[in-house]
């Protein structure tokens, strides 16, 4: 058990419908990423948050957005959803950032697998 | 920018021999590398990382990493494949003139037959 939990772990929605996916980090980490893995694909990039506040964006839509708690949970935002959105959407987080914290793996959920029908 | 090329979409190897998961990276700066693996339907699992210091890192489920700063390569190494190694591992890089942010390879899926 990683310490990062994602809800819900399956979803299933109809296509221009909106969800939003769940993180809670490990205790103590301040830093979340949120990933997609497409079926076959590696993991794309999609935000980081730090403390609240974000921090670096990927290749994420427009229609998708996130955010950050004070509690330091986070929800990814998807809207009008699309067919080829359905993939696994990875949260993971770490401790922190800065150069003293570049040594520190991320620590992943178990993921929430997205199909939109 | 910051990014990692992993070769070989697929890995083949008989159970008893020894392993290796190709990775490059390319970076500004000093690279922070990490290897995870990942079974399916599962999240990604921290194997190993390197830092700084000797070139070759030992991690979990008696998996190593072979650091090589001229090549701009960390390879990942196993002396005898079981067949439960058998799963998608995945190659990352963090570096400080990207800030924080974590990148991954394409992913390499590694099948160990009996």
């Amino acid at each position: 058990d990683s310490g990062v939990t994602q809800t819900p772990k399956h979803l299933i929605t109809a296509t221009g419908q909106r969800v939003t996916l769940r993180c809670s980090p490990r205790s103590g980490d301040l830093s979340v990423y949120w990933y997609q893995q497409s079926l076959d694909q590696g993991l794309q990039f999609l935000i980081q948050y730090y403390n609240g506040e974000e921090r670096a964006k990927g290749n994420i839509l427009e229609r998708f957005s996130a955010q950050q708690f004070p509690d330091l949970h986070s929800e990814l935002n998807l809207s009008s959803l699309e067919l080829g959105d359905s993939a696994l959407y990875f949260c993971a987080s770490s401790v922190g950032i800065g150069p003293e914290r570049m040594n520190t793996e991320a620590f992943f959920g178990q993921g929430t697998r997205l199909t939109v029908v | 920018a910051q990014s990692v090329a992993q070769p070989e979409d697929q890995v083949n190897v008989a159970e008893g021999n020894p392993l290796t998961v190709k990775c490059t990276y390319s970076v500004s700066g000093n690279p922070y590398l990490f290897w995870y693996v990942q079974y399916p339907n599962r999240g990604l699992q921290f194997l190993l990382k390197y830092i700084t210091g000797d070139n070759l890192v030992k991690g979990s489920y008696g998996f190593e990493a072979e650091f090589n700063k001229s090549q701009t390569s960390f390879h990942l190494k196993k002396p005898s494949a079981l067949v439960s190694d058998s799963a998608l591992y995945f190659c990352a890089v963090r570096s400080i003139n990207a800030g924080n942010m974590l990148t991954f390879g394409g992913g390499t899926r590694l099948m160990v037959k009996p």
